[in-house]
């Protein structure tokens, strides 16, 4: 069956330094992808999506890359600030019409120093 | 638009007792999904409606567990007789599904959870 591997956390950065967090995928289809974000104390939130290969995903200065032959979507952004401490994950959806349900990572925890 | 809501936000319970918690999906939101989170673990699908139809339940959805949308907007979840191991945040989300022929486009909106604690 889908399956999401995430990189094990949690991750301590420097203000301003920069992020990478891998995610690779299975999946029998050609699913969509997606990084979620869950900030203390509040719900997941979409952080960004692509929906087939080579599409990048953006938002808040956050990028990442649908990559096929890799089977992978790594989360990056140039420069962490401490407003983005919060838990990630990475998640895929097969989403052809019938049921579209998410498949999730295991998360991992972002702390961010200034 | 005021997003998802759960209710309630948090949840203690004996083991044994009953328990129904409630989700309001975005307004005009068709599709309506119940996940679980238990702590260190991303969330798992537990069930979802497409409108009031109840289409796929997943195997972790014991016999204990019941969903319902009965007009297709709010949702209801309860379980019965309550275990140690329900302990968790149910997560609700919703969706518009739209799209031709073949493939669609969906992004799924979470509500805030509602965090359960059975004793």
């Amino acid at each position: 069956g889908d399956s999401v591997t995430q990189m094990e956390g949690p991750v301590t950065l420097s203000e301003e330094a920069f992020l990478t967090i891998n995610c690779t995928y299975t999946a029998t289809g050609y699913p969509s992808l997606f990084w979620y974000v869950q900030y203390p104390g509040e719900g997941l939130q979409l952080l960004l999506k692509a929906t087939k290969a080579d599409d990048k995903g953006s938002n808040k200065g956050f990028e990442a890359t649908y990559r096929k032959e890799t089977t992978s979507f790594h989360l990056e952004k140039g420069s962490v600030q401490v407003s983005d401490s919060a838990v990630y994950f990475c998640a895929l959806s097969e989403g052809t019409g019938a049921n579209s349900k998410l498949t999730f990572g295991k998360g991992i925890t972002l702390s961010v120093r200034p | 638009d005021t997003g998802v809501s759960q209710d309630p936000r948090h949840k203690i319970t004996k083991r044994g007792q009953n328990v129904t918690f409630r989700c309001d999906p975005i307004s005009e939101h068709n599709r309506l999904y119940w996940y679980r989170q238990t702590l260190g673990q991303g969330p798992e699908f537990l069930t979802y409606f497409q409108n009031e139809a109840q289409l796929e339940k997943s195997r972790l959805l014991s016999d204990r567990f019941s969903a319902e949308r009965p007009k297709g907007s709010f949702s209801t979840l309860e379980i019965q007789r309550t275990e140690q191991g329900d302990s968790a945040m149910y997560l609700c989300a919703s969706s518009l599904v739209h799209g031709g022929h073949g493939q669609y486009q969906e992004t799924q909106y979470f509500g805030p959870g509602t965090r359960l604690l059975v004793l």
